[in-house]
């Protein structure tokens, strides 16, 4: 079985300030983990994936993931925090059985004030 | 190129109807998605396909939810004597074989009143 928590379900940054979004994993499996963004009235956007490759992982928009194995976490960071940032982001795990079916956390909110 | 397409964009039906919903993947992807994301939740896997065969379909909540992919590309999510309780936005998601990432449409959302 797989589960994702997601640490915070609002977070208010101001605009130029740095960005964390925590998320914690369990996984029977070696997970392949994601970040997905939903900005308001559009689809599911990938921002970055890990998949046992380096544990540091870059994605789009200046945001990356640090996967440490030791804590089950792969929180999200950005340094510098952007008003186009707000929006819904959720951290996903997927085992590598071969069916690769996504596991979603209840999504963490961003809001960005200027 | 395309990216996954879903129709209708938006969905509204009586108690007890019956609806389908149409999902279009990224050509050449083999293995689909279908899942329902909840107001203010996450979204839960429904069910998957591989080519035209439903490999996993562990996620789909009773047997009024059914689901076809007959010529492994287009899928049609189909509920019946729908509740109020199936208002979601339902998604659709396509995968290439060999790949991790799963590419999302803009889902369908249903409301049931």
């Amino acid at each position: 079985a797989q589960s994702v928590t997601q640490l915070d379900s609002h977070v208010s940054v101001s605009e130029g300030t740095p960005v964390l979004l925590r998320c914690n994993y369990s996984s029977s499996y070696s997970p392949s983990l994601f970040w997905y963004v939903q900005h308001p009235n559009k689809g599911l956007q990938l921002l970055l994936k890990y998949t046992s490759a380096a544990t540091l992982v870059k994605g789009i928009n200046g945001f990356e993931a640090e996967f440490k194995k030791s804590e089950t976490s792969f929180h999200l960071t950005k340094p510098s925090a952007h008003m186009s940032d707000a929006a819904e982001y959720f951290c996903v795990v997927s085992t590598n059985s071969g069916y690769s079916t996504l596991t979603f956390g209840k999504g963490t909110m961003l809001l960005v004030s200027p | 190129g395309a990216g996954v397409s879903q129709t209708p964009s938006n969905k509204v039906t009586e108690k007890g109807k019956y609806v389908e919903l149409r999902c279009d993947p990224i050509s050449g992807h083999t293995a689909l998605y279908w899942y329902r994301q909840s107001l203010g939740q996450g979204p839960e896997f429904l069910i998957y396909f591989q080519g035209t065969g439903a490999a996993d379909d562990s996620g789909l909540p009773n047997d009024r939810f059914f689901a076809v992919r007959p010529e492994g590309s287009v899928s049609t999510l189909k509920i019946q004597r729908t509740e109020r309780g199936d208002s979601a936005v339902y998604l659709c998601a396509s995968r290439s074989t060999g790949a991790d990432t799963q590419y999302f449409g803009p889902g369908t959302r249903l409301t049931v009143l």
